[in-house]
């Protein structure tokens, strides 16, 4: 069945250090691929997208590639900053109406100053 | 920005006993969805509600659990006698259609403890 893995955390850095979650997928067809970030005590918010390969999600300095060849969506970010820990979620939604995200388990990241 | 809102934010609850967790979808959305993340682990999917009826469902959604819109606003998931592991955080979620491409929005979660 179609799942996502995701590198196992924690991922400890330090303030503007340039940052890569690894995400590869296993899908039929062409799922749209997300990141979901979840902060301290909150729900899951949607960081970013990309619906078909080649594709760039980008949002708050994050980006991700879509790429199909090597069915992965890296998250990257140039300079983090100690705002940005959280849980990171990868997912993805195969292209039939309504359903279901399929999440990897979550990366943690933390930043230090 | 219209967000999906889940009551309460923590219920501590009895084994054995019934359970009704709420949420309130973003008011133009079409699709509704129940997740639920036990402590540590991945998010997982539980059932896809649509047009007053569930169109997908996983595993997990066994006999013990079911969903329902009881009026134009709200979203219900109620677990009939929980268990320990049922222990867990509930999120729901919301699209206006059923479009792959749309993101789910989520809310805040409802954190459920079971004794």
């Amino acid at each position: 069945g179609d799942s996502v893995t995701q590198m196992e955390g924690p991922v400890t850095l330090s303030e503007e250090a340039f940052l890569t979650i690894n995400c590869t997928y296993t899908a039929t067809g062409y799922p749209s691929l997300f990141w979901y970030v979840q902060y301290p005590g909150e729900g899951l918010q949607l960081l970013l997208k990309a619906t078909k390969a080649d594709d760039k999600g980008s949002n708050k300095g994050f980006e991700a590639t879509y790429r199909k060849e090597t069915t992965s969506f890296h998250l990257e970010k140039g300079s983090v900053q100690v705002s940005d820990s959280a849980v990171y979620f990868c997912a993805l939604r195969t292209n039939q109406a309504g359903t279901a995200l399929i999440f990897g388990k979550g990366t943690t990241l933390s930043v230090s100053s | 920005e219209p967000e999906v809102t889940q009551t309460p934010s923590h219920q501590v609850t009895q084994m054995g006993q019934e359970v009704i967790l709420r949420c309130v979808p973003i008011s133009n959305h079409l699709y509704f969805y129940w997740y639920r993340q036990i402590l540590g682990q991945k998010v997982e999917f539980l059932v896809s509600f649509y047009n007053n009826e569930i169109s997908e469902k996983s595993e997990i959604f066994d006999d013990q659990f079911s969903v329902e819109r009881p009026d134009g606003s709200n979203f219900t998931l109620k677990i009939r006698s929980t268990k320990l592991e049922d222990s867990a955080m509930y999120f729901c979620a919301s699209t206006p259609q059923g479009d792959p491409n749309q993101p789910q929005h989520f809310g805040d979660g409802t954190r459920l403890s079971i004794l």
